[in-house]
């Protein structure tokens, strides 16, 4: 079973609006990271956001923040306001402490239109 | 700043071949990994290595070794490359495997095996 969904392959929004990407996970540590990764063109891998299972507020990083719903597994992220610059590939991964490293998702193609 | 470099943005190698793929960090991680990146799978783990000249295999080993001499570099080799190893590569390093630990990449190489 996959350990983490995305469930959008591609998604579009136009400029200055808002855009919620979505990431379903599947656990059964009760301690554990969510993070999201953004991926240009470039290819570079560029840390955007993280979440622990036992934060208690959701996380926000400028325009960035995460809706964590932990009774549904879900923690999806949501740009505000989005700009040209965020078109890209987004991943959402997890970190367990029963596995040494992340756990990526498929991934989601942003594309943000004039 | 986290620093994490890798030898070449593109390569072409012959079927065979032996290939060399060499990942730098600045920032005295104990943590080094290899993913391989490929459309429709997001990132997939090869090897990691968690101090020097200790190692341990990913999801997707084969056809790979790696080489951790010194705690900086991390190798990633391809023995007999082949066309299905054709490829984004990224290396990641990590200051540790706790849960909020997050993973600094570097800019990725894209091999192509002819």
């Amino acid at each position: 079973a996959q350990k983490i969904t995305q469930t959008q392959p591609g998604m579009f929004v136009q400029e200055k609006e808002a855009v919620t990407l979505d990431c379903t996970y599947d656990t059964s540590d009760p301690s554990y990271g969510l993070f999201w990764y953004k991926q240009p063109s470039s290819g570079e891998m560029i840390f955007l956001i993280y979440q622990g299972s036992y934060d208690q507020q959701n996380a926000t990083e400028g325009r960035y923040s995460l809706n964590f719903q932990k009774a549904r597994k879900s923690a999806n992220l949501v740009i505000s306001a989005s700009q040209l610059g965020d078109s890209a590939m987004y991943f959402c991964a997890m970190r367990e402490p029963s596995y040494s490293t992340l756990t990526f998702g498929k991934g989601t193609m942003l594309l943000v239109s004039p | 700043d986290v620093k994490v470099t890798q030898s070449s943005r593109y390569l072409v190698k012959r079927t065979g071949e032996k290939v060399f793929l060499e990942c730098v960090q600045d920032m005295d991680h104990e943590n080094m990994f290899w993913y391989r990146q490929d459309p429709g799978l997001g990132l997939r783990l090869i090897y990691f290595s968690y101090d020097v000249k200790m190692k341990e295999k990913g999801d997707i080993p084969e056809g790979y070794s790696v080489s951790r001499e010194k705690k900086e570099r991390f190798s990633l080799i391809l023995e007999s490359a082949s066309t299905n190893q054709t490829s984004m590569y990224l290396c990641a390093s990590s200051p540790g495997l706790a849960v909020y630990n997050e993973q600094f990449f570097g800019p990725g190489t894209r091999l192509t095996v002819l």
